[in-house]
């Protein structure tokens, strides 16, 4: 079926560090990918999406490119900040409201 | 704007005990609603979709007369929980899909309930 894997967590960075959390996806048709962040506290909000291969999506300094080849939808970000610590759930969308997620990894920023 | 509540956002009770937990649309309204449960270190996995007006669409494995879910209103969800047990501690979560938008990233979603059965 469907699946999302995420790498689990917590990732510790400190603050201007380069983020990459890993996301792969099996699907069986073409899926929409998304990144949703959970702050402490508050619900999950969607930070960005891509919709078809080779698309990119980006928000607030992060950016995830959409691998039809490798199955992927990795986060990044050039430097991170302190505001950045929160749970970040990778998921996917076939067509319908329903959204696969992966577990979430935590991401940690220190000063 | 699009801010989802949900009550309460902690709860403890005995084995056998029902559990009311709402969710509620702030500021927009909401034709569907759904519920999410999560174990410790794994992913949120769909339990039901929530219809204004109409009986929820449960997903595979997901028992309907445990899990009860009224959908009376376009800015309230509830789902009880009924005769818990130990085994359905875990934290809920709802999210909620403004009128008309039918896409998967217009959900918004509440901060959780986290349910601990004794």
């Amino acid at each position: 079926g469907d699946s999302v894997t995420q790498m689990e967590g917590p990732v510790t960075l400190s603050e201007e560090a380069f983020l990459t959390i890993n996301c792969t996806y099996t699907a069986t048709g073409y899926p929409s990918l998304f990144w949703y962040v959970q702050y402490p506290g508050e619900g999950l909000q969607l930070l960005l999406k891509a919709t078809k291969a080779d698309d990119k999506g980006s928000n607030k300094g992060f950016e995830a490119t959409y691998r039809k080849e490798t199955t992927s939808f990795h986060l990044e970000k050039g430097s991170v900040q302190v505001s950045d610590s929160a749970v970040y759930f990778c998921a996917l969308s076939i067509n319908t409201d329903k959204l696969i997620f992966g577990t979430g990894t935590r991401l940690q920023v220190f000063p | 704007g699009a801010v989802v509540s949900q009550h309460p956002s902690w709860v403890i009770c005995k084995s056998g005990t029902s559990v009311k937990i709402e969710c509620r649309s702030l500021d927009f309204q909401a034709t569907t609603m759904f519920w999410y449960r999560q174990f410790p270190k794994q992913s949120l996995m769909l339990m039901a979709t929530s219809n204004e007006g109409s009986k929820a669409t449960y997903e595979q494995g997901v028992e309907k007369d445990k899990f009860l879910i009224n959908h009376a209103s376009l800015t309230l969800s509830t789902l009880t929980v009924t005769s818990a047990h130990p085994e359905d501690s875990s934290f809920y979560i709802c999210s909620a899909d403004p009128m008309g938008q039918g896409a998967s990233d217009t959900q918004y979603f509440g901060p959780g309930t986290r349910l601990t059965v004794l």
